[in-house]
């Protein structure tokens, strides 16, 4: 059973750094992107960037471009969204998931990671 | 970067009856590009619909999708309780975008 797992709430100030992570379990890993979403409160979905774990090729958003890292690491099965400058405005619910197949229609998703960034 | 633009922004119906949501697309693609999901309050989207037509695995065969190039509808025959959510159509031809979402209410 293909399985995506996110790390849970986080309460962060301006300013600081933070990692969140997608542990995947159930498919290989090296074979599927995983792309990850942004939702803030109260509004709709917006793509922030997406990773190939097999050979690292990642791409992001316009939007995004700049303000997040997306990383994987292969021996855990795990992808990560990264902020090195959080701000209030980041504040949102964050899925990672993962397409049917090589296409990017997304079948699988994690339960989301709440951040939230406040002083 | 292609802009969607669903409407209408909410649609307040009954159990039982239809539901006809539109997504416009600012420049035209091919149909195997546009997906359609559900998102209900405080879960992750689930995929309903791809290349435009094709129902995802476990999806009741009351949600039908169709269109082309620029115009594609999700229709959801007979609502039932659950199907009272927020829906986005998204589009892969350049880059992934998202449309602004049509909620579907009681």
């Amino acid at each position: 059973e293909v399985q995506l797992v996110q790390s849970g709430a986080e309460v962060k100030k301006p300013g600081e750094s933070l990692k969140i992570s997608c542990q995947t379990s159930g498919y290989n890993f090296n074979n599927y992107w995983i792309a990850w979403v942004r939702q803030m409160p109260g509004r709709g979905l917006e793509w922030v960037g997406i990773i190939y774990p097999g050979d690292s090729d990642t791409r992001y958003s316009p939007s995004f471009e700049d303000k997040v890292t997306i990383s994987a690491d292969k021996s855990t099965a795990t992808a990560y969204l990264q902020w090195r400058n959080l701000k209030a405005s980041d504040t949102a619910m964050y899925f990672c998931a993962r397409p049917q197949g090589t296409d990017w229609d997304f079948e699988y998703w994690g339960q989301g990671t709440l951040v939230t960034v406040s002083s | 970067e292609i802009v969607l633009t669903q409407s209408p922004a909410t649609l307040s119906l009954s159990p039982g009856e239809r539901a006809t949501l539109s997504c416009r697309a600012s420049q035209s693609m091919n149909n195997i590009y546009l997906a359609w999901y559900q998102q209900r309050p405080g879960q992750a989207p689930r995929l309903l619909i791809y290349g435009a037509s094709n129902r995802a695995a476990g999806i009741p065969d009351r949600f039908s999708g169709s269109g082309s190039g620029t115009d594609f509808t999700l229709t959801i025959s007979n609502l039932e309780p659950e199907d009272f959510a927020m829906y986005y159509c998204q589009q892969r031809s350049k880059w992934l975008t998202f449309g602004g979402g049509t909620k579907v209410e009681i």
